[in-house]
C-alpha cells in the first residue's frame, strides 16, 4: 500500500462549480502537508501550504487538514478553466527535507 | 523568480548508454532533488542533496547517481540506462532552512529508452 493515496481521476466540473480533491495517508508522522498544480508540460508549483491540522483559506483555494482521519482535502470554489491541471498532494514529517507525493487527480473544468 | 532549468525537454537513448540529466537553479538554494513521474505513481524521490559534494539516497536509488560539484548544478547519471527508466524526470530545489520552504521544480526531461 502506497503512504499517500490520490484517486487519479480525471475529474471534470462545470465553470463556477466547487472542486473537491482528497487524499489518505498511512505515516501518522506526517506534520506538513502541501498541495502543488501541475500544469501540461510543465513542473509543479506551490499552491498551498498546512502545518499539522485545520483549514487554509487563500483566495478560491481552501486546504483542509485532518490528522486523526489521515485524511487532506482541497477545495477550489468558482472554478474556471484556468484550473485545469493536475493536483499534487504531498506531506513531510518534522524533519528532513523529502516530501511525500500522492499521485496527482487530473483536474478538467469546462467553459 | 526562482528559475530551474533542466538542459533537455526531450531525451532518447539507448538501452545500455550512459545518460546524463542537468539541472541548474539560480537562487543560491542549499538543496536539490530529483523525482521520477510515472501516471499514477506520483513523484518518486531518486537522490537529493542539501549542499555542495554531499547527497542522500531517496526511495528509489538503484540504477542513478548524482554528482554535485557546484552549489548552483545538481546531475543525475543513469550508468547503463534501461527501459524500465523511461520517464518524466523532474529537477528541484529548495532553499531556506524553515519547512515552509517551497520546492520550485524545472518543467523536466521526458527519457525515453528504446
Amino acid at each position: 500500500q502506497k503512504e499517500v493515496e490520490q484517486d487519479p481521476g480525471p475529474l471534470s466540473v462545470p465553470e463556477g462549480a466547487i472542486v473537491s480533491l482528497n487524499c489518505t495517508y498511512s505515516n501518522s508522522a506526517f506534520q506538513y502537508f502541501m498541495w502543488y498544480r501541475q500544469y501540461s508540460r510543465k513542473g509543479p508549483e506551490l499552491l498551498m501550504y498546512t502545518y499539522s491540522s485545520g483549514n487554509k483559506e487563500d483566495g478560491r483555494f481552501t486546504a483542509q487538514v485532518d490528522k486523526s482521519s489521515k485524511y487532506i482535502s482541497l477545495f477550489i470554489r468558482d472554478s474556471q478553466p484556468s484550473d485545469s491541471a493536475t493536483y499534487l498532494c504531498a506531506m513531510k514529517q518534522a524533519a528532513g527535507n523529502k516530501l511525500t507525493f500522492g499521485g496527482g487527480t487530473r483536474v478538467l473544468v469546462k467553459p | 523568480d526562482v528559475k530551474v532549468t533542466q538542459s533537455s525537454r526531450y531525451l532518447v537513448k539507448r538501452t545500455g548508454e550512459k545518460v546524463f540529466l542537468e539541472c541548474v537553479q539560480d537562487m543560491d538554494h542549499e538543496n536539490m532533488f530529483w523525482y521520477r513521474q510515472d501516471p499514477g505513481l506520483g513523484l518518486r524521490l531518486i537522490y537529493f542533496s542539501y549542499d555542495v559534494k554531499m547527497k542522500e539516497k531517496g526511495d528509489i536509488p538503484e540504477g542513478y547517481s548524482v554528482s554535485r560539484e557546484k552549489k548552483e548544478r545538481f546531475s543525475l547519471i543513469l550508468e547503463s540506462a534501461s527501459t524500465n527508466q523511461t520517464s518524466m524526470y523532474l529537477c528541484a530545489s529548495k532553499g531556506g532552512a524553515t519547512n515552509d520552504s517551497p520546492l520550485h521544480f524545472g518543467n523536466g526531461t521526458r527519457l525515453t529508452v528504446t
